[in-house]
């Protein structure tokens, strides 16, 4: 089975709400998560990422938290915008095996 | 613009043709993924190769023949492919596949249809 699961499958959010996406993890050894996103048409782009001694990291809109204690992983968008309209991915990385992917999470955002 | 560039973006062939799926990396990078990306489902590692070496095949069946011959290009070769194999064919590439090094860049992708 996969180790990486996200909870909801989809989450449709008013524009200028913030979003919480999560995601939960199995794998207490891996090293990095990564979140992707991808929009229609296109392959997924790396949004941002967080090292398993962090707890927390922020970027432009988008706030990634870890929870190692119960294995889990959210990606928070402030002020969501019809942009932001797309699956979420969250990674994980241990070792030296390839990026293990979750089911993904559409995002829709209402105008 | 990631750097990784796949072509075709759109391709419909039939069960019994030979066609090729390109991917080209502009990044400098020493390993090169395919991923299978199918309606709701996680996306599937397929290959995996790092300095032109093939070091992971996800038991994909032999219909699906990968081709390195550096570090910036990778083929997917498809031969006798079946309606179900019809799905985006993503290439991904990093620094390496080691800890953060394996963080992936990715194509546009392949929209494949096996008619």
């Amino acid at each position: 089975g996969e180790s990486v699961g996200l909870h909801l499958p989809t989450l449709s959010v008013q524009e200028g709400d913030n979003s919480i996406i999560n995601c939960a993890y199995s794998n207490s050894a891996s090293d990095y998560f990564i979140w992707y996103k991808q929009e229609s048409g296109k392959g997924p782009q790396f949004i941002i990422d967080i090292r398993s001694n962090m707890d927390k990291r922020q970027g432009q809109r988008v706030t990634v938290l870890l929870n190692k204690t119960v294995k889990h992983l959210s990606l928070q968008i402030a002020a969501t915008q019809p942009g932001d309209s797309a699956v979420y991915f969250c990674a994980e990385i241990w070792g030296n095996t390839p990026l293990v992917f979750g089911k993904g999470t559409r995002l829709s955002v209402i105008a | 613009e990631t750097g990784v560039t796949q072509t075709p973006r759109h391709l419909v062939m039939g069960m019994t043709n030979k066609k090729s799926l390109k991917c080209e990396q502009h990044l400098g990078h020493n390993a090169m993924y395919w991923y299978k990306q199918s309606a709701k489902k996680p996306l599937e590692l397929m290959f995996v190769y790092n300095f032109k070496e093939q070091t992971e095949n996800n038991s994909v069946p032999s219909r699906f023949s990968p081709e390195c011959p550096n570090s910036s290009h990778l083929f997917l070769h498809l031969h006798t492919l079946q309606p179900e194999d019809s799905a985006l064919y993503l290439c991904a590439s990093s620094q390496g596949v080691s800890g953060r090094d394996t963080e992936a860049f990715f194509g546009q992708g392949t929209r494949l249809t096996v008619v």
